[in-house]
């Protein structure tokens, strides 16, 4: 069955400082690969997407992943977090059946500290 | 430049009543989805449509129920409201998969709860 998991529920860094929010996905092809973010009380916004070719994606504010295939794996970088990136983040797989859903993970809520 | 708009943002409910949450888009997009998202949760699928007229159900459609009689609208019926549909009601559109793929537009959500 198509899943993605988030291991991290929180995660606290120091403003400035480097983040690494982790997702791995289960699907039987390559699949389309999404992160979100949600700032409190907020509707979801695009950070960036991973459909093929180059497997270091940029986004905006900032924020890259890595799609690496041997790991099913699209972890979300940042070099230096802002106390404005503090929010909830979640990493999505597109299903490429007719359907094309989004399946989301759980979400792992950043929290920057000053 | 609209994208996805949805209609109620806030809303309070009774056990029992019914209410339809309303979303639109403008971007002619043939799919559009409702999602709900719990505390702390990520986003369930409830409902999903390919295009005027055609419907499906997603993770989590008990309770509800969707029709799309244009490509613009896409509303969501909750019949017998229950203090478990308590939740965030996202709608979202995209033109569809592509060969180059299409990202999935959100509106800003729907806050309900049931009392």
């Amino acid at each position: 069955a198509q899943s993605v998991t988030q291991p991290d529920i929180h995660i606290t860094v120091s403003e400035g400082a480097s983040l690494e929010l982790r997702c791995n996905y289960s699907y039987g092809a390559t699949p389309y690969l999404f992160w979100y973010v949600q700032s409190p009380g907020q509707g979801l916004q695009l950070l960036l997407k991973y459909f093929s070719g180059d497997t270091l994606v940029q986004g905006i504010k900032g924020f890259e992943a890595e799609f690496k295939r041997s790991q099913s794996s699209f972890n979300l970088r940042k070099p230096s977090v802002h106390w404005s990136d503090a929010a909830e983040y979640f990493c999505a797989v597109g299903t490429m059946d007719s359907s094309y859903k989004l399946i989301f993970g759980s979400g792992t809520r950043l929290l920057v500290r000053p | 430049n609209a994208g996805v708009t949805q209609t109620p943002k806030f809303r309070i409910l009774k056990i029992g009543q019914s209410m339809t949450l309303q979303c639109t888009q403008d971007m002619n997009h043939n799919y559009m989805y409702w999602y709900r998202q719990d505390p702390g949760m990520g986003l369930k699928l409830i409902y999903y449509s390919v295009g005027a007229g055609i419907t499906d159900k997603g993770e989590v459609p008990n309770g509800y129920n969707v029709s799309r009689s244009t490509t613009e609208d896409f509303p969501l019926r909750l019949e017998l409201a229950a203090p478990s549909q308590t939740s965030v009601y996202f709608c979202a559109s995209t033109q569809g998969r592509g060969l180059s793929g299409n990202t999935i537009y959100f509106g800003e959500g729907s806050w309900l709860t049931v009392v």
